[in-house]
Parts: structure tokens; C-alpha cells; sequence
């Protein structure tokens, strides 16, 4: 079984600050892990992926998360906040058996407000 | 290139009535999944369908049904209608397998309101 833990329903942050939206996972194999955004009255947007290479992600928009196996966590940081990066963030698992596309389980999200 | 795209965008529906939604794939993409996304929740995954076939299913009782078309396009069928029914429903599409078939994309989704 896996699942993701999203701490913080809310995050609110000043423009130009340092963004963090923390993820924890479990499960039972290596994961493929990754990060979406949704805006208001939209789908999802991928904004990265870990998929067992290298563990530091490079994202759009400036976004990036580092899988950490011992912590079992892949945080999502962005250095500096931009009014335009206020949305629901949602972290997700799946697992890839045999190389197949397996479902995505979903965090409850979190959402950034970014003020002035 | 064509996204995700889904049809209705909205829908309203009465308790009891029958409900279908319509999915086509990223160019490319073989693969359909259908997930329920509630009110300030994230998206449960419904089901997935390759080759005309239900793959994966989640935790969704038999009123939800679905189906694939040899085109790859996909409907979402949701019988006796129930006011918890009332969603998001988002599709995305994938390759089952090969490079880069961990990767979901996802349509606009369509807003389901049960009265």
C-alpha cells in the first residue's frame, strides 16, 4: 500500500520568499514520486517527478524537490515566491511494476497564498 | 498538439439519474485513468483503461463503470446518482509502458453537480 502525507492544509508566504511544501510518503516498493499544481477551476499541472534517478528534481516555474529515502519525504521548494505561484500543490506516489504505469495516490494538497 | 480534453465541463444531475463523461487522450497516449477530486480534497483514482480493458480500479462501488475506444478516447459512466457524487472528475492520460509512462497528464476536468 502507498500513501502521502502533506503537512500544512495552508501555507502563506511574502513574494520573494523561500517556498517549502512538505511531502511524506509510504510505500512498500521504490516509488515514483511527484509534484502537481492545480489553479482555481483547472486540472492538474505536473510540475516534477522522481523516478529513481537522480534525487535532486528539477521543476517548472522555478520548482524543485529532493528525495530523500531515509526521511522518506520529497519537499517542494521554489527560492524565491512569485504572486503567480499561489495555487493548490498536490504530491503523489505511484510505483512503476515492470515498467507499467501504475495509479497515482494524492495528498490532500496544500495551499500557497503569496501577499505582497 | 492536443492536450487532455474532457467533455462536459459542467453538468448538473438529479439523485437517481445516469451520468456520462468523455475523455480524449494526449496525442500519443494509449492509456485513460478517471479520478474523483471532492471539494478541497485530493483525486481518488477511479479506474484505468488500456486496450478497451479496466486495468486498475480503486475503491469506487459498481455504479461507477467505464469504458475505452479503439481510439483510445474514454467514457466514465456513473449510475443512481447520489448527492456524494458531486465532484471534479478529472481523466488523464499516459503510456502504459516505455519511456516516460510514469507520467500522467491531465485534462481540465468536468464539474459534476448532484441535486
Amino acid at each position: 500500500a502507498q500513501s502521502v502525507t502533506q503537512l500544512g492544509s495552508h501555507v502563506s508566504v511574502s513574494e520573494g520568499a523561500l517556498v517549502l511544501l512538505r511531502c511524506n510518503y509510504s510505500s512498500s516498493v521504490p516509488p515514483y514520486l511527484f509534484w502537481y499544481v492545480q489553479y482555481p477551476n483547472q486540472g492538474l499541472q505536473l510540475l516534477l517527478k522522481y523516478t529513481s534517478a537522480a534525487t535532486l528534481v528539477k521543476g517548472i516555474n522555478g520548482f524543485e524537490a529532493e528525495f530523500k529515502k531515509s526521511e522518506t519525504s520529497f519537499h517542494l521548494t521554489k527560492p524565491s515566491a512569485h504572486m503567480s505561484d499561489a495555487a493548490e500543490y498536490f504530491c503523489a506516489v505511484s510505483y512503476g511494476a515492470g515498467g507499467t504505469a501504475s495509479k497515482l495516490t494524492f495528498g490532500t494538497g496544500t495551499r500557497l497564498q503569496v501577499t505582497l | 498538439d492536443a492536450g487532455v480534453t474532457q467533455s462536459p465541463t459542467h453538468l448538473i444531475k438529479t439523485r437517481g439519474q445516469q451520468v456520462t463523461l468523455r475523455c480524449s487522450p494526449k496525442s500519443g497516449h494509449d492509456t485513460v485513468s478517471w479520478y474523483q477530486q471532492a471539494l478541497g480534497q485530493g483525486p481518488q483514482f477511479i479506474f484505468q483503461y488500456y486496450e478497451e480493458e479496466e486495468r486498475q480500479r480503486g475503491n469506487f462501488p459498481d455504479r461507477f463503470s467505464g469504458h475505452q475506444f479503439p481510439n483510445y478516447s474514454s467514457e466514465l459512466n456513473v449510475n443512481a446518482l447520489l448527492l456524494g457524487d458531486s465532484a471534479l472528475y478529472l481523466c488523464a492520460s499516459s503510456l502504459l509502458s516505455g519511456q516516460g509512462s510514469y507520467e500522467q497528464y491531465f485534462g481540465p476536468g468536468t464539474r459534476l453537480t448532484v441535486t
